[in-house]
């Protein structure tokens, strides 16, 4: 079975500072997609980013950026110049591929706090 | 914007009472998820839909919990009979497979608080 593991509870960033948030998971999968979402206190979940296993390429969007490694099984996400806004729970997701169960599965989060 | 509507956002109830949450997917996706947040257990996947036949639902209590998808437009969530462990915060998602990727899309949530 797959599992994802974020093993950083909790971290702090200074505004306008970088942070990485770090996500290992394990499958036996070789197909699959990577997500990133943003849970704020509203507990909305909020898609931040999305990775397929297939591409090499890194996926940014904005200030988001993820460090995708594939044979060590890691996908962080680097958030460059940050703001007030991107305190909240981030979760790293792993999801099947559809042809195979397609199930979602999520870490236990990451909660960021960003001072100002 | 099209989004995944959940009814009801919020849910007081009292032990032994019958809890239904209601959640309308995206239009024309046609996989659901339902998720249960506590603070102890984080995200806990209950169930699973794909094209309205359930795949997954090895994580919900089968004596007390019940999901189905009576049509494309409408999956439900059924406690029966609820208890105070069930307070949660409730999740639907959607999503359906594009040329561009596979992308969740997740309600607004019901909160659930069961006394």
């Amino acid at each position: 079975a797959q599992t994802v593991t974020q093993s950083q509870p909790e971290m702090s960033v200074q505004e306008a500072e970088t942070v990485t948030l770090s996500c290992t998971y394990d499958t036996s999968e070789s197909d699959y997609y990577l997500f990133w979402y943003k849970q704020p206190p509203s507990r909305q979940m909020i898609l931040v980013i999305r990775q397929e296993a297939y591409k090499q390429q890194n996926a940014t969007e904005n200030r988001f950026s993820v460090n995708f490694q594939k044979a060590a099984k890691s996908f962080s996400l680097k958030i460059s110049d940050s703001q007030l806004g991107d305190a909240a729970m981030y979760f790293c997701a792993y999801r099947s591929p559809p042809y195979n169960t397609g199930k979602l599965i999520f870490g236990q989060g990451t909660t960021l706090q960003v001072k100002p | 914007d099209a989004r995944v509507t959940q009814t009801p956002r919020h849910k007081v109830t009292e032990m032994g009472q019958e809890v239904t949450m209601r959640c309308q997917p995206i239009l024309g996706h046609n996989t659901v998820f339902w998720y249960r947040q506590t603070m102890m257990q984080g995200l806990e996947l209950l169930a699973y839909f794909r094209n309205r036949a359930p795949l997954d639902d090895s994580g919900m209590p089968k004596d007390r919990f019940s999901a189905e998808m009576p049509d494309a437009t409408l999956a439900t969530l059924k406690i029966q009979p609820s208890e105070p462990r069930d307070s949660a915060v409730y999740f639907c998602a959607s999503g359906r497979r594009t040329a561009t990727g596979n992308t969740i899309y997740f309600g607004e949530g019901s909160w659930l608080t069961v006394v």
